[in-house]
């Protein structure tokens, strides 16, 4: 079955510090690989999405994500955070040969707080 | 344009109460999902349609839900004599199937409160 785990459940920084959140996946396929947030009082929201190609994909917000196959990992990174970027953040994966079915499997999260 | 819209935000029942639920996708989307995010149990699938097609209803945790898409468009979730453990918030997304790179739009979610 496929799991997605998220290695940090919260993570305290200050503006301009640099952030890595982990996430990797248990699938023995080709799968689809996403970050959402959810900023306080709000729906989520895709950060970036990978499907193919180029494994460092850019996202919204000076975001980004590295996809190693070989690790199963799919780690965003931004170089420097800012006040704003206090969130959730949502890892989540889906099987490319799941059918039509392209269901999330999630993580649990990593609350993010980014102190001024 | 308009993005998922969900109804009512926020519900507080009774146990052993029935709630509907009800999402509204984007327009022009095919494809319909239900999650549900419970205190630290993350997010969970629950429920999937697209277009005419069966729903796969392979994540629903019990025979008390169920939810139906009417027309292609709007969906409800109703939960039947509702517990304290379906206390969690009700996602929906919708998606362009068919697409190589199908991605998920999520509506803001119901708040349910089962006392």
């Amino acid at each position: 079955a496929q799991s997605v785990s998220q290695h940090n459940h919260h993570v305290i920084l200050s503006e301009a510090a640099s952030l890595e959140l982990g996430c990797n996946y248990s699938y023995g396929g080709t799968v689809n690989l996403f970050w959402y947030v959810q900023y306080p009082g709000q729906h989520l929201q895709l950060l970036l999405k990978y499907f193919s190609g180029d494994p460092l994909v850019k996202g919204i917000k000076g975001f980004e994500a590295e996809f190693i196959k070989s690790k199963f990992s799919f780690n965003l990174r931004k170089p420097s955070v800012q006040w704003s970027d206090t969130a959730e953040y949502f890892c989540a994966v889906n099987a490319t040969n799941a059918g039509n079915n392209r269901k999330l499997i999630w993580g649990l999260g990593t609350s993010l707080a980014v102190n001024p | 344009g308009a993005g998922v819209s969900q109804s009512p935000s926020n519900k507080v029942t009774e146990k052993g109460k029935d709630v509907e639920l009800r999402c509204d996708p984007i327009s022009g989307h095919t494809a319909l999902y239900w999650y549900r995010q419970s205190l630290g149990q993350g997010l969970e699938f629950l429920i999937y349609f697209q277009g005419n097609s069966a729903p796969d209803k392979s994540g629903l945790p019990s025979d008390r839900f169920s939810a139906e898409r009417t027309g292609g468009s709007v969906s409800t979730l109703t939960i039947q004599r509702t517990q304290q453990e379906d206390s969690a918030v009700y996602l929906c997304a919708s998606s362009r199937a068919g697409t190589s790179e199908e991605t998920q739009y999520f509506g803001p979610g119901t708040r349910l409160l089962v006392l």
